[in-house]
């Protein structure tokens, strides 16, 4: 079935930096990717819709200057936690759509 | 807005059945899921059903949907030690889907 990589799996920062999260479609085209977030022992909660080629659509609540997401290809997004600090730290997953929602295997950010 | 909700923890023996349940309240969705997460894993999706169905077989999995109620089971036959993970329910259309707290299922042998 369809594949979707994220990258990377773990990262550990200090407070104030930023850092870049990819996610991958392996053998399908995406125009539309999904970023979710998850707290320890909580549900995921949809961040945004990422759009190849345009704006990334954000739920309400969620930063946009915060959380920078690119859809520059139709096989990759890519979401930024710009200035990141401890309460930013969370497992972040993403998913895109090839008849079925496919889910990558998750990245999990500790802001120090 | 919509909610979906679930019952935290499960604890079965090996070998009995399973039985997850969640209630929703957006009775728009077309489908509703049901997803698999193992320790520090992403989601793997085990199921679905079509919002029109009441039931669906495949395998060990059973799943049950009252619509009136706005009840969706899962059931897990001959439950295994692999089937321990966090099992939830999802309902949305497209991409965007709302997620249940999750059970965490654990299987005693």
């Amino acid at each position: 079935g369809a594949v979707v990589s994220q990258h990377p799996s773990r990262v550990i920062c200090k407070s104030g930096t930023s850092v870049k999260i990819e996610c991958r479609s392996l053998d399908f085209q995406a125009t539309t990717m999904f970023w979710y977030r998850q707290f320890p022992k909580q549900s995921l909660m949809l961040m945004a819709t990422s759009n190849e080629g345009s704006k990334a659509t954000y739920e309400q609540g969620v930063e946009k200057d915060k959380f920078l997401i690119n859809h520059a290809s139709l096989t990759l997004s890519t979401l930024t936690v710009t200035s990141a600090h401890p309460e930013d730290s969370s497992f972040y997953i993403c998913s895109a759509k090839a008849g079925e929602l496919f889910f990558g295997e998750g990245s999990r950010l500790t802001v120090l | 807005g919509e909610d979906v909700e679930q019952s935290l923890f499960l604890s079965v023996r090996e070998g009995d059945s399973s039985v997850i349940n969640c209630t929703y309240t957006d009775s728009s969705s077309t489908y509703l899921y049901w997803y698999k997460q193992e320790p520090g894993a992403g989601l793997q999706l085990l199921t679905y059903i079509f919002s029109n169905m009441d039931m669906k077989q495949d395998q060990r999995l059973t799943v049950l949907l009252n619509k009136k109620d706005k009840h969706l089971s899962l059931r897990i036959a001959d439950t295994q030690t692999g089937d321990s993970a966090i099992y939830f329910c999802a309902e949305g259309e497209g991409g965007k889907l709302i997620f249940g707290q999750g059970t965490e299922l654990s299987v005693k042998p």
